[in-house]
């Protein structure tokens, strides 16, 4: 009855390679996210995602590219990973679009490039 | 836009004693600001939020207070059990854009020592 899931959990990979991390919520919330937390544990927001709208935190490499296949499903794939995108990855889900909303976060996917 | 600060960024307190952690917040615009726990490896999750229209929540041994013309926030916590040492993030809403994405504060780590 896992809420917002993530896979993997963990990530080990070369420079350069390409790969995905997926996440869904069961929750039936209409918006999700995407943040990244980095060694020093600051939490950024990414992305954030409704069927209606896409938000992109200007700081965000092009690289990255959020995939929604249904309203339950929020991929990240990164193209050409590079050492400084490692970090842990969470997915996160709230109920509407308003600023006001919890957001439940996932597990988190912690990416090691090497 | 926003930018939030969060002091300490870490905090020592010994169990029983009360911890305070303040953020202040830039955009006066900001009428929504929740508070996040994360455990050591698990997933933020909120513990308490604030409105705008009010100047206190509390909720058992925590509590936030809000002062809207200085533009800080605060988190209490009085009675402080070992469970309660976790990293406490503060966040405040990202005007741009019409969904719910929020700027985080760069965290405090609570230690309580038994």
């Amino acid at each position: 009855d896992t809420a917002v899931s993530q896979t993997p959990k963990y990530l080990v990979t070369q420079m350069g390679n390409d790969k995905s991390i997926k996440c869904e919520q069961n929750l039936g919330h209409d918006t999700m996210y995407w943040y990244k937390q980095d060694s020093k544990k600051f939490l950024k927001i990414m992305f954030s995602y409704n069927n209606k709208e896409l938000i992109i935190n200007e700081t965000v490499p092009n690289r990255f590219s959020p995939k929604s296949p249904d309203k339950a499903h929020l991929n990240l794939h990164i193209n050409s990973l590079e050492l400084g995108d490692s970090a842990v990855y969470f997915c996160a889900s709230s109920q509407g679009g308003g600023v006001q909303e919890t957001q439940y976060f996932g597990p988190g996917t912690r990416l090691l490039v090497l | 836009g926003e930018n939030v600060e969060q002091h300490p960024s870490t905090l020592s307190v010994q169990e029983g004693d009360s911890a305070v952690i303040k953020c202040t917040y830039s955009d006066s615009a900001s009428n929504y600001f929740p508070w996040y726990k994360q455990e050591l490896g698990k997933r933020p999750q909120l513990i308490i939020d604030i409105r705008s229209n009010v100047g206190e929540k509390k909720d058992q041994r925590i509590a936030v207070t809000l002062n809207k013309t200085a533009k800080h926030f605060s988190l209490h916590i009085t009675e402080t059990q070992p469970e309660d040492s976790a990293v406490y993030f503060c966040a405040a809403p990202i005007p741009s854009g019409s969904q719910g994405n929020l700027i985080f504060g760069k965290g405090t780590k609570l230690s309580v020592k038994p």
